[in-house]
């Protein structure tokens, strides 16, 4: 089955720790996204890559990184200068290049810091 | 003035009532329009597009206002299993970026 997939489902981490969160697809997607949700929030957007090698910042890129360096991957690190970094983190793709598809999300990863 | 702005409710009707729910938009480019649906702790999944004209899927009619920028989600004749938060999604002018509404709740009440 296609589908979008992100590990692990949850995280603990320790404080002034770095932490990478998985997202794989196998939708032969070329746009792939993460976002952040809050309790009681909307989604906003970490990073984007419309393409391989692609790396483009969303609203609140500070303190995260991420590399797209297969199609199928968009790993996303989470480093100690992200502040408060406790959220329900969600992986997407759509087709991307222009065309107005719908985005297909992962189960997400809820991280926790401890 | 945020991309898309929804009113977050909570919206909480009885079994068989019917409600609606706005969105509106602040990109007058913008390509494409959809409706989420989230459920607690989990992904948000497609619940459907909307088109210019409106579309229909069963209980559910979307519309889209593009000369006032807003779309609109009604459900008639709400069950118990359409508890869950809706969220208004456009997608940008270069088709590669979306924005979300912060999400409308919805309880329904037996």
């Amino acid at each position: 089955d296609g589908g979008i997939t992100q590990s692990p489902k949850y995280l603990f981490r320790k404080e002034g720790q770095n932490v990478t969160l998985s997202c794989e697809q196998n939708l032969n997607h070329d746009a792939m996204y993460w976002y952040r949700q809050d309790p009681g929030q909307g989604l906003r957007l970490i990073y984007y890559s419309q393409i391989v090698n692609d790396l483009q910042k969303g609203d609140i890129a500070e303190g995260y990184s991420v590399s797209r360096e297969k199609k199928e991957s968009f790993p996303l690190t989470v480093t100690s200068a992200q502040k408060n970094p406790t959220a329900f983190y969600l992986c997407a793709s759509s087709m991307g290049g222009g065309r107005s598809t719908e985005a297909f999300f992962g189960q997400g990863t809820r991280l926790t810091v401890v | 003035r945020k991309e898309v702005e929804q009113d977050p409710g909570p919206f909480n009707v009885p079994e068989g009532a019917t409600v609606a729910f706005n969105c509106t938009y602040s990109n007058s480019a913008s390509q494409s329009f959809f409706w989420y649906r989230q459920d607690c702790r989990k992904e948000p999944k497609l619940l459907m597009s909307v088109y210019s004209s409106g579309n229909e899927d069963g209980r559910f009619t979307a519309q889209l206002n593009r000369a006032s920028q807003y779309i609109s989600l009604l459900i008639r004749d709400s069950k118990l299993s359409d508890s869950a938060t809706y969220l208004c999604v456009v997608n940008g002018r270069t088709g590669n970026q979306f924005y979300f509404g912060t999400g409308t709740s919805l309880t329904v009440i037996p």
